[in-house]
């Protein structure tokens, strides 16, 4: 089946550091990355939906200048927290979707803990 | 309103028990809708899509209500693997984008 290879898996960075979070679609062309953030028992948030080769839409309330995406590639795609601060700490998710194929595969997650 | 709603829970049912959640989504225009599972600190993972006619999978059903906007999973003689988040997940009218809801935790305790 698909995967969704997403690195690091957690990391802990000073405040005021920038961090980059890559996933890779091993399988299969990911034509769209979706980019979440979801905190202790909460759902998961929708950043940002990016297509391959253009720029990413944010949704409503993030900041497109701290959360850099870039989906270079239809295999590549990474998010950078820039300047990160304690309240940044969650866990962020990326989704891959190609759509030949049913459903969205995740990948694994990174938990940022800034410090 | 929310896009997609889900009572948080916990459901706590014994083993064996069968057990039903429900998802409501405002916007009509909904096409494709999905149930995930989340495991804790871990990924979500697919695990049924929704089908006009309904759908069933083994010890898991789910239904699709478009007159009432709503979604449902059914599962049936539950199992201690079976503990977890369910997520609803709602494809945005005419789009490939996504919506969440909050999941609904699931314990089953022996």
């Amino acid at each position: 089946g698909a995967v969704v290879s997403q690195h690091p898996s957690r990391v802990i960075c000073k405040s005021g550091t920038s961090v980059k979070i890559e996933c890779r679609s091993l399988d299969f062309q990911a034509t769209t990355m979706f980019w979440y953030r979801q905190f202790p028992k909460q759902s998961l948030m929708l950043m940002a939906t990016s297509n391959e080769g253009s720029k990413a839409t944010y949704e409503q309330g993030v900041e497109k200048d701290k959360f850099l995406i870039n989906h270079a590639s239809l295999t590549l795609s990474t998010l950078t927290v820039t300047s990160a601060h304690p309240e940044d700490s969650s866990f962020y998710i990326c989704s891959a979707s190609d759509r030949e194929l049913y459903g969205y595969t995740f990948g694994s997650g990174t938990r940022l803990t800034v410090v | 309103r929310k896009e997609v709603e889900q009572d948080p829970g916990p459901f706590n049912v014994p083993e064996g028990a069968t057990v039903a959640f429900n998802c409501t989504y405002s916007n009509s225009a909904s096409q494709s809708f999905f149930w995930y599972r989340q495991d804790c600190r871990k990924e979500p993972k697919l695990l049924m899509s929704v089908y006009s006619s309904g759908n069933e999978d083994g010890r898991f059903t789910a239904q699709l209500n478009r007159a009432s906007q709503y979604i449902s999973l059914l599962i049936r003689d539950s199992k201690l693997s079976d503990s977890a988040t369910y997520l609803c997940v709602v494809l945005r009218g005419g789009s490939y984008i996504p919506t969440f809801g909050r999941g609904t935790s699931l314990i089953v305790h022996p």
